[in-house]
């Protein structure tokens, strides 16, 4: 079975701080991708990276950067937190195979909350 | 016109009977099509991706594909209470590249026992 692991479930940091949201993945998959979750507005991409040290912003970068040093981790971090950050974070990583493009497999989610 | 619209529901159906989720996407040339449940506080899986125009059947949920009309369909025969979740469709547009989905708000499903 595919596994991507979020490294907390929830955090709670204060406003100013620089907040790192780990994601690893054990199925040697190209892709990885960062998503937020807020109610009525629906899952959206704020980063994307399609192999090492490659990233793609998504449509809601503004107030994030992503780091990809090993195929295995992909990282989310906001520079300086704010309280409109306060979020569920979804990561997320898929395969570039023919047979199962485009198949995202999702991390169990960070809750953030950001006082 | 969004990307891709869902009815947000609720939609509530009787234990036994079919759930009927309806998604609509506005890229006529997008690619792959895909259905994920997730309940409440938890991540998204997925539980049905369809590529081609016509129905595909997997244990007691069929999606079905019309890109012509532009909409896929996720059929839930004999719902059960643990089928009670949100449902998300996803959609791989053309335009954003091979590896992008864009998703539906999702539609909220209660199974009534």
């Amino acid at each position: 079975d595919v596994k991507v692991t979020q490294s907390s479930r929830y955090l709670v940091k204060r406003t100013g701080e620089k907040v790192f949201l780990e994601c690893v993945q054990d199925m040697d998959h190209e892709n990885m991708f960062w998503y937020r979750q807020d109610p009525g507005l629906g899952l959206r991409l704020i980063y994307f990276s399609y192999d090492v040290k490659m990233k793609e912003k998504g449509d809601i970068p503004e107030g994030y950067s992503v780091s990809r040093e090993k195929k295995e981790r992909f990282s989310l971090i906001l520079e300086s937190a704010s309280t409109n950050q306060t979020s569920m974070y979804l990561c997320a990583s898929s395969p570039s195979t023919a047979v199962a493009k485009n198949i995202q497999y999702f991390g169990a989610g960070t809750r953030l909350s950001v006082l | 016109q969004k990307e891709v619209e869902q009815n947000s529901g609720p939609l509530s159906v009787p234990e036994g009977a079919i759930a009927s989720l309806n998604c609509t996407y506005s890229d006529r040339v997008s690619q792959s099509f895909f259905w994920y449940r997730q309940y409440s506080g938890k991540s998204p899986e997925l539980i049905m991706s369809i590529y081609s125009n016509g129905d595909k059947e997997d244990g007691r949920f069929t999606a079905q594909l019309n890109k012509a009309s532009q909409y896929v369909s996720l059929l839930i025969r004999d719902s059960q209470p643990s089928d009670s979740a949100t449902y998300l469709c996803a959609v791989n547009p053309f335009y954003q590249g091979a590896q992008k989905l864009v998703f539906g708000q999702g539609t909220r499903l209660t199974i009534n026992p």
